[in-house]
């Protein structure tokens, strides 16, 4: 089976755009959930969408959104992009859900604003 | 809140063994483990489910209690490839269902 695929890898982007990551899960996974990592906060949690509905939120500004389509691939939008947005986006998948089933997380998509 | 892992970091000698704990404020459903190497995304190894539910790696073992909202995982006999850094993402019993992750441990294996 083909794992977590996340594009684009690596992304620059300046201050005051906006950029769109893309996640297709594990075929069969209908829950997909963000992740931003970064050295000094960690892993924080984004949101989740199961079957094309945000299902949990975390604690990010409304900067950031996505979305889930019917296939059960994911995207996220971040607009007017800050410099503390720098960061690795990652994307995780599973049958079920967090709570309950495994994530299989992609490899994540680095995100540097200058 | 996010739960707390101990130490926040260990080295050890191939073959020894080490335990990383995460301890959690709130009541929890299920407590997962994974591992993440440098520059590579991080590996599920464990995941405990309130009630004594286990599902995992067969070399990885972990405990779980649910009283005290701590969670503890178990390496022996560690191998080089061991060395990354360990997640513990803990889920409540509530209406919540997102997993929060603990700042994690950095284990390093030495030869």
């Amino acid at each position: 089976k083909a794992g977590v695929t996340q594009t684009p890898r690596y992304l620059i982007k300046t201050r005051g755009q906006q950029v769109t990551l893309s996640c297709s899960p594990i075929s069969g996974h209908r829950s997909v959930s963000w992740y931003q990592q970064t050295p000094g906060q960690g892993l924080q949690f984004l949101f989740e969408y199961f079957s094309e509905t945000q299902r949990n939120k975390g604690n990010f500004p409304g900067r950031f959104s996505g979305r889930q389509f019917s296939n059960s691939r994911s995207e996220m939008n971040v607009s007017t992009l800050e410099l503390g947005d720098s960061a690795l986006y990652l994307c995780a998948s599973s049958p079920e859900g967090q709570r309950n089933s495994p994530l299989h997380f992609g490899n994540g998509t680095r995100l540097t604003v200058t | 809140q996010q739960p707390v892992q101990s130490p926040q970091a260990v080295i050890l000698r191939e073959g020894e063994d080490a335990v990383i704990n995460c301890s959690s404020s709130k009541a929890l459903y299920s407590v997962h483990w994974y591992r993440q190497k440098h520059g590579e995304a991080p590996v599920f190894l464990m995941i405990l489910l309130k009630g004594g539910e286990q599902k995992g790696h067969e070399k990885i073992s972990a405990s779980f209690n649910e009283k005290k909202q701590q969670s503890s995982l178990y390496l022996t006999a560690s191998q080089l490839s061991y060395s990354g850094t360990y997640f513990c993402g803990t889920a409540g019993s509530g209406s919540a269902r997102q997993l929060t992750f603990g700042s994690g441990t950095q284990l390093t294996v030495l030869p």
